[in-house]
């Protein structure tokens, strides 16, 4: 069965720092891994997205990385601000050849900045 | 653009009652999709579409149907509410199978 396991659970740091969060997935075959922020009470957004071939991408402040080998991505955010508490998900889309039921969701990473 | 709009934003049913989740896009996108998030748990797909007159199910489809008569709109319904239903509900589309725009859900409670 697909998963998608995301570590840590939550996290809580100083507004400022750096973190990185992880994403290990079993997802096979592999077509895409996206980011999301998801802030409280509202949708998902879309941060990045990568494919096979994609190794970094990078939106502002958040950079994403990908190794489809070990199948593990990483979301790192710098200088982290008040804006960025919300929880950020993972998700690992099968290549079905163009069926849309191939996403398999991880449960995310609740972020807390502290001021 | 308004992107994806749901309503109602929250909604408290009895035991056995019926209901539909509205959810609207005006990003002419062809794939809509219907998500349930419970609790520390992440979003499972109820229902998806890939255009109009064409909807198929997801990994938990009990409990729900959908009908997809326009490309703009894509309701969900709940028959016979159960408590196992309460959920946050996301309505979500994409062009194809890319980047999806999610709505900002409704929060139901089955009491």
């Amino acid at each position: 069965k697909n998963q998608v396991e995301q570590s840590p659970q939550s996290l809580i740091i100083l507004e400022g720092k750096n973190c990185t969060l992880q994403c290990n997935y079993t997802v096979s075959p592999f077509s895409n891994l996206r980011w999301y922020k998801q802030d409280t009470g509202r949708g998902p957004v879309s941060l990045t997205i990568m494919t096979f071939s994609e190794n970094t991408k990078s939106n502002g402040r958040y950079t994403a990385t990908l190794d489809a080998d070990t199948k593990q991505s990483s979301l790192h955010i710098t200088a982290s601000q008040l804006s960025d508490s919300a929880s950020y998900i993972c998700v690992v889309t099968e290549y079905s050849g163009g069926g849309a039921d191939g996403l398999t969701f991880g449960k995310g990473t609740h972020l807390i900045i502290q001021p | 653009n308004a992107g994806v709009t749901q309503t109602p934003k929250f909604r408290i049913l009895k035991i056995g009652q019926s209901m539909t989740l509205q959810c609207t896009q005006d990003m002419n996108h062809n794939y809509m999709y219907w998500y349930r998030q419970d609790p520390g748990m992440g979003l499972k797909l109820i229902y998806y579409s890939v255009g109009a007159g064409i909807t198929d199910k997801g990994e938990v489809p009990n409990g729900y149907n959908v009908s997809r008569s326009t490309t703009e709109d894509f309701p969900l319904r709940l028959e016979l509410a159960a408590p196992s239903q309460t959920s946050v509900y996301f309505c979500a589309s994409s062009l194809y199978t890319d980047t999806q725009y999610f709505g900002p859900g409704t929060r139901l409670t089955v009491l």
